[in-house]
């Protein structure tokens, strides 16, 4: 069984950019949750939706959104790229039915803004 | 508000020691989750174990120990007889019955495994 996938695995980008990041989760789960690790916060949980609805967000700017779509894959974007939004995101995906079970994670996409 | 913290920042041993990685957690709330997962250099946060407020039974799978301790709000993690493949970042995590689809994680004890 395939796990969570996100694209791309590495990009750098320049301030003032935007950017975006895919996750497909793991055939079945219906919810994705986002996190930003860095090594100065540690992972940071940025938003989870479920069925195309954003279930809950972290304490993040509007800078930063998602979305998901009918087949469970997400997208999260990051508007006017800062030098601090250089991060590892991660993307989790759920089991069906068990809002409290554990997370299962991508490798992530690392950020590196110029 | 919820809280893990990881005292241990960085921890290295030799192969075949054993090893403990603290975790101690705050939480208003008498039901909640807690975590453990392993971050090799790939990236990718691997679950290892999974425990919930009303279960203190300590638990062993293999090589890997965890003692649930409430009375003291702590959740550790032992390596019994480490291996070199075991090194990695190690995080603890927390999340509550209200806002369960939410993780809040300790900042990670790096473990180097030296042959």
């Amino acid at each position: 069984k395939a796990g969570v996938t996100q694209t791309p695995r590495y990009l750098i980008k320049t301030r003032g950019q935007q950017v975006t990041l895919s996750c497909s989760p793991i055939s079945g789960h219906r919810s994705v949750s986002w996190y930003q690790q860095t090594p100065g916060q540690g992972l940071q949980f940025l938003f989870e939706y479920f069925s195309e609805t954003q279930r809950n967000k972290g304490n993040f700017p509007g800078r930063f959104s998602g979305r998901q779509f009918s087949n469970s894959r997400s997208e999260m974007n990051v508007s006017t790229l800062e030098l601090g939004d250089s991060a590892l995101y991660l993307c989790a995906s759920r089991r069906p039915g068990l809002n409290t079970g554990e997370l299962f994670f991508g490798e992530g996409s690392r950020l590196t803004v110029l | 508000a919820q809280k893990v913290t990881q005292a241990q920042t960085e921890i290295s041993v030799v192969e075949k020691e054993d090893v403990t990685l603290d975790c101690v957690y705050e939480t208003r709330d008498t039901t909640y989750y807690l975590f453990w997962y392993k971050q090799p250099p790939s990236g990718e946060l691997v679950f290892l174990i999974r425990r919930n407020s009303f279960d203190e039974q300590n638990e062993i799978s293999g090589r890997y120990s965890w003692n649930f301790q409430k009375s003291t709000s702590s959740f550790n993690f032992t390596i019994t007889a480490s291996q070199v493949v075991d090194s990695a970042v190690y995080f603890c995590a927390l999340s509550d019955s209200n806002t369960g689809n939410q993780f809040y994680f300790g900042t990670g004890t790096s473990l180097t495994v030296i042959p």
